[in-house]
């Protein structure tokens, strides 16, 4: 069965710098996709990024990449020079073939932005 | 615009009443979830359907039901709540099976907060 990990409950980070969010999974289907969403305060869940299994290099979108390492099965998010409103919960979600591709959810990392 | 919809968007039961939670979709999507949002545990899949007047379970199903007689709506119904049931509700909908990128069109709802007293 597909597995999302996040392992890191909160993050603090001051503006301007870059910040790395952690996400590993587990899957045994050869092919699979993989999504970051934002949810602020507000509570809406904001897709940031997408990386496919076979997608060749790194998505990027903007200030936010991707730093997927197929062989160690993780895909971690990488937001660059990092602002207040970046603030929020980041979930780590992939497809579950199994569940009409329904998205599974790791438990999300809190990111904190201080100036 | 364009989107999902839920109703309502807040809302206080007491323990043993029942409710209807809608969701409602434009994007002529085919498959509709809902989820459940708790402190600490991310989002959890209560029920999902592939199709009009199709539902499965999914990992968190017990003490509700669901409904899909038409595509573009999405019925979460509790019985019998209980405080356990104390979330926040998010119905999300998408495409069918797509090949490539991030096409399913994943597309979420504001979210309904739910209170069992």
């Amino acid at each position: 069965a597909q597995k999302i990990t996040q392992t890191q409950p909160g993050m603090f980070v001051q503006e301007k710098e870059a910040v790395t969010l952690d996400c590993t999974y587990d899957t045994s289907d050869p092919s699979y996709g993989l999504f970051w969403y934002k949810q602020p305060s507000s509570g809406e869940m904001i897709f940031l990024i997408y990386q496919g299994s076979y997608d060749q290099q790194n998505a990027t979108e903007g200030r936010y990449s991707l730093n997927f390492q197929k062989a160690r099965k993780s895909a971690n998010l990488v937001i660059s020079a990092s602002q207040l409103g970046d603030s929020a919960m980041y979930f780590c979600a992939m497809r579950d073939p199994l569940a009409g591709t329904a998205l599974i959810f790791g438990k999300g990392t809190t990111l904190s932005v201080s100036s | 615009n364009a989107g999902v919809t839920q109703t309502p968007k807040f809302r206080v039961l007491k323990t043993g009443q029942s409710m209807t939670l809608l969701c409602a979709q434009d994007m002529n999507h085919e498959y509709m979830y809902w989820y459940r949002q708790d402190p600490g545990m991310g989002l959890r899949l209560i029920h999902y359907s592939v199709g009009e007047g199709t539902t499965a379970k999914g990992e968190v199903p017990d003490g509700y039901n669901v409904s899909r007689l038409k595509k573009q709506n999405f019925l979460l119904g509790l019985e019998s709540a209980a405080p356990s049931q104390t979330s926040v509700y998010f119905c999300a909908s998408s495409y069918g099976t797509r090949t490539g990128a991030a096409d399913y069109g994943y597309t979420f709802g504001s979210g309904t907060r739910l209170t069992v007293v």
